[in-house]
């Protein structure tokens, strides 16, 4: 079972180039995440999704763009990079309850980003 | 403005000590309440997770107890070893329509040998 899996692990870009970071997840969870988290200022969420086809801004979504066309997947762009999105960026999933209730979150390793 | 607060930020403790940290959040309009322990480099790892029903839940070593009207979660380690030495971090769910958790700082325990 391998749970929540993101790619890659670590990317150097220059400053005004794309990306998208893949997050993938096995569990058939419906709510996916993502952080950034920067040293002193802990983690914070990016964008979120409640299902397929469903996604929200979170707390710093400038700069950042997703899409859920499966359960499975919530890759996350970056339109143009700047060095103030260097940071390690963590992908998140977990089971919805009724209510609006998440159950235990798993996460994956994370992928670390420096931009230059 | 919901928040969590982690303190201490660190702690160093011999091995074999009993250790509390504490987690404290601002409204107590939450739905549940995630400790996790995140490794230098890597990502997070469920340590414990309390329902806003429950008072606490139990993992091995680990005691996680929850005390919503006084916004106080603590996370108790018994007889600590240097493989406890990480980061832990509490998070909670708050009542809000994004369902995401709001993460504390963390508090960087080291346990020596």
């Amino acid at each position: 079972n391998a749970g929540v899996t993101q790619t890659p692990k670590f990317q150097v870009l220059k400053t005004g180039q794309s990306m998208t970071l893949q997050c993938a997840q096995d569990m058939n969870h419906e709510y996916m995440s993502w952080y950034r988290q920067d040293p002193g200022m802990g983690l914070r969420l990016i964008h979120y999704s409640v299902g397929a086809g469903i996604t929200d801004q979170g707390e710093v979504p400038n700069g950042y763009n997703v899409s859920r066309s499966t359960t499975e997947d919530f890759p996350l762009r970056l339109l143009s990079a700047a060095p103030s999105q260097t940071s390690v960026y963590f992908c998140a999933s977990s089971y919805s309850e009724a209510a609006g209730v998440n159950t235990e979150a798993f996460f994956g390793q994370g992928t670390r980003l420096t931009v230059v | 403005k919901q928040e969590v607060t982690q303190i201490p930020a660190a702690l160093s403790v011999p091995e074999g000590e009993n250790l509390v940290l504490n987690c404290s959040f601002t409204d107590s309009a939450i739905y549940n309440l995630q400790w996790f322990r995140q490794d230098p480099g890597k990502g997070l790892t469920s340590l414990l997770l309390i329902q806003s029903s429950q008072r606490e839940q139990t993992s091995g070593r680990l005691n996680a107890s929850l005390d919503k009207s006084s916004g106080r979660s603590t996370l108790y380690i018994a007889a600590s070893q240097p493989g406890d030495s990480a980061t832990y971090l509490c998070a909670v769910q708050f009542h809000t329509g994004r369902r995401a958790l709001t993460f504390g700082s963390g508090t960087r325990l080291q346990v020596q040998p």
